[in-house]
């Protein structure tokens, strides 16, 4: 069974402009969550989508925005880009049970400059 | 709210030692814990998982964790350490709103 595919693997941005990264889950997974790794803040927890619903949000500001769609592939989109936005972003695809475990894709590293 | 602790942030081992990484979590209501590892430039890869039972947890790569409920602790050990051991070791607490809590990670180093 195919894993969790992001795309791209990497990417560079200038400041100000937006990106999109996607996000396809693992087949019959309807959860996907992502997250932000950088070396300071460790793992943050950006947002996680079940069943094309926001249902889990972590604390971070508007200009990071995400969606689901039917098919469960989601997207994570980030206007108005900072240099501190620079990180890797990683998607993990479950069933949405809370003991389930999480598969991760492999990450989108997003250098802005 | 829950929150996950990782003592260590970096812990360096000499090959075919012991290693013990620590992890604890706050409130003692159910929750499910996993331990996760990241070797370099990948993503997270699931090494083993307690729901319930046994309180010793075995996983993948000769790791095993011990769950302890009364310490709210879910320590992961390995009785000796390989140099393909070097990856970040993230443990994590899952409750019942379908979110998983992460530790800070720990760096294993491994010296030869």
């Amino acid at each position: 069974k195919a894993g969790v595919t992001q795309t791209p693997r990497y990417l560079i941005k200038t400041r100000g402009q937006q990106v999109t990264l996607s996000c396809s889950p693992i087949s019959g997974h309807r959860s996907v969550s992502w997250y932000q790794q950088t070396p300071g803040q460790g793992l943050q927890f950006l947002f996680e989508y079940f069943s094309e619903t926001q249902r889990n949000k972590g604390n971070f500001p508007g200009r990071f925005s995400g969606r689901q769609f039917s098919n469960s592939r989601s997207e994570m989109n980030v206007s108005t880009l900072e240099l501190g936005d620079s990180a890797l972003y990683l998607c993990a695809s479950s069933t949405g049970q809370g003991n389930t475990e999480a598969f991760f894709g492999q990450g989108t590293r997003l250098t802005v400059v | 709210a829950q929150s996950v602790t990782q003592l260590d942030s970096q812990v360096p081992v000499f090959e075919e030692a012991p290693v013990e990484l620590r992890c604890n979590y706050s409130s003692s209501v159910s929750v499910y814990l996993f331990w996760y590892v990241q070797y370099p430039n990948q993503g997270l890869q699931l090494l083993l998982k307690y729901l319930s039972g046994s309180t010793l947890v075995k996983g993948i790569n000769g790791f095993e964790a011990e769950f302890n409920k009364s310490q709210t602790s879910f320590h992961l050990r390995k009785p000796s350490v390989h140099i393909s051991d070097t990856a970040e070791y993230f443990c994590a607490v899952g409750e019942s709103n379908y979110q998983l809590i992460w530790g800070a990670g720990t760096k294993l180093i491994i010296k030869p």
